[in-house]
């Protein structure tokens, strides 16, 4: 079965720090994989998705940015956290075709101080 | 822009009665339709999916219905539980659009004994 990892479950960190939040996916191949972000009592909004190692697509413009070093892994960065960048980071997957669903980790609270 | 949005923020459903959360759809290239269930601080979860060319699906204690004509999507939940207190979202995906699923705002559902 497929699992996707998600951490660390939650973080603080101050104003202009570095960000790296990681997630991989276990139990299948070449899967798309999506960072979503989740402000408070809000709909889920996607910041980036791949469909490929390497192979990054942004959805909005931010203070964020993504890799994808691996097939099964996606890596959501940021070099200097804004205020504004608080909120709930969710990482998903799903298999590289059309209508289907997305399956999601537990979650990152990120709160920036 | 075009986007799913839902017409009640908050429903308040006494246990053993059937809920309804509806959702409203702007973009006609939308051909999938999921349903998720989000508890505090997690990620959310599949419920039940539709493709746009059927009008009703049921699951376990859950019924989703899609009418085109009016671009609206319901969930219907029997015999509600505590357990189904959540926030509900409906995600669309539109066509050719490798699988991206656009959410709306989500609904607060309460369940009161």
């Amino acid at each position: 079965s497929q699992t996707i990892h998600q951490w660390p479950a939650t973080l603080v960190q101050p104003v202009g720090s570095p960000l790296s939040l990681e997630c991989t996916v276990e139990g299948t191949s070449n899967p798309n994989l999506y960072w979503y972000r989740q402000a408070a009592g809000r709909g889920l909004q996607l910041l980036f998705y791949s469909v490929g190692i390497g192979q990054i697509s942004s959805e909005v413009p931010q203070n964020l940015s993504a890799s994808r070093p691996q097939d099964r892994q996606f890596i959501l960065s940021s070099k200097k956290l804004l205020l504004s960048d608080s909120g709930f980071y969710l990482c998903a997957w799903s298999r590289g075709v059309t209508n289907t669903e997305a399956f999601f980790g537990q979650g990152t609270r990120l709160t920036v101080v | 822009g075009e986007s799913v949005g839902l017409h009640l923020p908050t429903l308040s459903v006494q246990e053993g009665d059937n809920s309804i959360i509806n959702c409203a759809y702007s973009n006609s290239a939308s051909d999938y339709f999921i349903w998720y269930k989000q508890e505090s601080g997690k990620g959310p979860q599949f419920i039940i999916d539709i493709r746009s060319n059927m009008d009703k699906r049921q699951g376990q204690r859950v019924t989703v219905l899609l009418n085109k004509t009016v671009k609206h999507l319901s969930l219907q939940i029997a015999a509600t539980q505590p357990g189904d207190s959540a926030v509900y979202f409906c995600a669309e995906n539109i066509r050719n659009s490798w699988g991206k699923l656009q959410f709306g705002a989500g609904t607060q559902v309460v369940v009161t004994p």
